[in-house]
This record gives structure tokens, sequence and C-alpha cells, in this order.
């Protein structure tokens, strides 16, 4: 069965240096998506990507953060400037169809990103 | 804006006993709404949804129903198992085109032997 698979599964990193998280969607899937979960809190929108550019961001996803589809099969998520705060869960998720509204979105395992 | 509220954890249950966990959401229109599990050291999976008003979403032997007029759709199950030990998240997504999905805090069930 197809699934999204992400890694790595653990980054630990300084505060102030760049991270960049990958994940590989479900290859017929148009719909690419963060979410994060900092430790004992809800998971939280951070971008949505169709087409080769962002459709949707949620007011965490700031300058600090970026994304990109550098080939057909990657989705990288990119933080620049690594802060304490920034330390979560990072999951990818993807969609197959193109319209809004009882579309599953198939989540990836997860990154855990510590910040020291 | 829209938002997701779920009870407490953790919930604890003997197996073979009758889950419930509530869900309530705020949101204009007719959202689709959603649960998510997560078990131990994994991702998130859709364990059911329900996209219109009175749609009932079930799988593996759960059940939840969209009720509008309580904006509610609560989680249940007739008879746990251990392995039904897990986070149990629900979410919405708006009707209004945007895709991403609101979640609520989750919660734990633990269902011992």
């Amino acid at each position: 069965e197809p699934e999204v698979t992400q890694t790595p599964s653990h980054q630990v990193t300084q505060m102030g240096q760049e991270v960049i998280l990958r994940c590989v969607p479900i290859s017929n899937h148009l719909y690419f998506y963060w979410y994060r979960q900092i430790l004992g809190q809800k998971v939280e929108f951070l971008v949505s990507f169709y087409n080769n550019e962002i459709s949707e961001k949620s007011e965490i996803f700031d300058d600090q953060f970026s994304v990109e589809r550098p080939d057909g099969s990657n989705f990288t998520l990119k933080i620049r400037s690594t802060k304490l705060e920034d330390s979560a869960m990072y999951f990818c998720a993807s969609s197959e169809l193109g319209s809004s509204g009882g579309n599953e979105q198939f989540f990836g395992p997860g990154t855990r990103l510590t910040v020291l | 804006g829209d938002s997701v509220t779920q009870m407490e954890g953790p919930v604890t249950l003997s197996e073979e006993a009758f889950l419930t966990i509530n869900c309530t959401y705020t949101a204009t229109g007719y959202p689709s709404l959603f649960w998510y599990v997560q078990y131990p050291g994994e991702g998130l999976q859709l364990l059911l949804k329900a996209t219109k008003a009175d749609d009932k979403g079930s799988n593996k032997g759960f059940e939840a129903t969209y009720r509008k007029e309580t904006t509610s759709f609560h989680l249940e199950k007739g008879s746990v198992q251990v392995s039904d030990s897990a986070v149990y998240f629900c979410a919405l997504t708006p009707d209004t085109g945007r895709r991403a999905l609101t979640f609520g805090s989750g919660t734990r069930l633990q269902v011992q032997p």
C-alpha cells in the first residue's frame, strides 16, 4: 500500500541553524501539506502546496519557513534559522483529489525536530 | 475562526467496555468532519469521516454521526480492544474551499486487558 515517508525520523540542531525536513508524498497525489505538533499540544496546519506553489498557509508559516518540490518525488520544509520554539513533531501529508471537503489526507510518520 | 474541542484524556477502559470520545466543533456552513488515530510511534491515520449532516462514518467498529444541530461528531465503539489504545484526533475542513485540517487536541485512550 502506498504511503507517505519522511526523513529523518529525528533531527537535533542548534538554535540559529537551518534544517530541511524531507517528505516523499504518495506518487499520484496532487496536494501536499505540512503540519506540526508541539509536545502536548494540538496538531497545527502550516502550509499546503499545489501545482508548484503555496495554496494556503497559516500565520505560523512566516518568513523563516519555506517549502519546495525540488523534483518529481520530494517535498521539503526548510526552516532558515531555527528557534527553541520550533521544537516539535512535523508531519507531512498528501491528498489526491482537487476538490475540497471530505478528501483524505495521508500522513507520514513525522520528523521530531529538537532545537537546542 | 474554526475550532474543534475534544474531551480531555487519558481515557482508561477495560477491554470490551463501551467507548465514547466527545467532539464538538465551531465552523460556519457544513464542514467535513474526520476522526484520525495515531498509534504509538506512527503517523496519523484516517479512521472515519462524514461530509454532510446526519452522515454516519464507520470503520473497524468505530462510528461517529455528524450532528449539525449540536455541532458534534462523537466517536463511539461498542467493545474496545487493547489494540485500540492510541491517541484519537477529531478534525474538520471547512466548506469554503480551504483544504487545511483543523484538529482538536487529541484524546489518549488506554485499554487494559
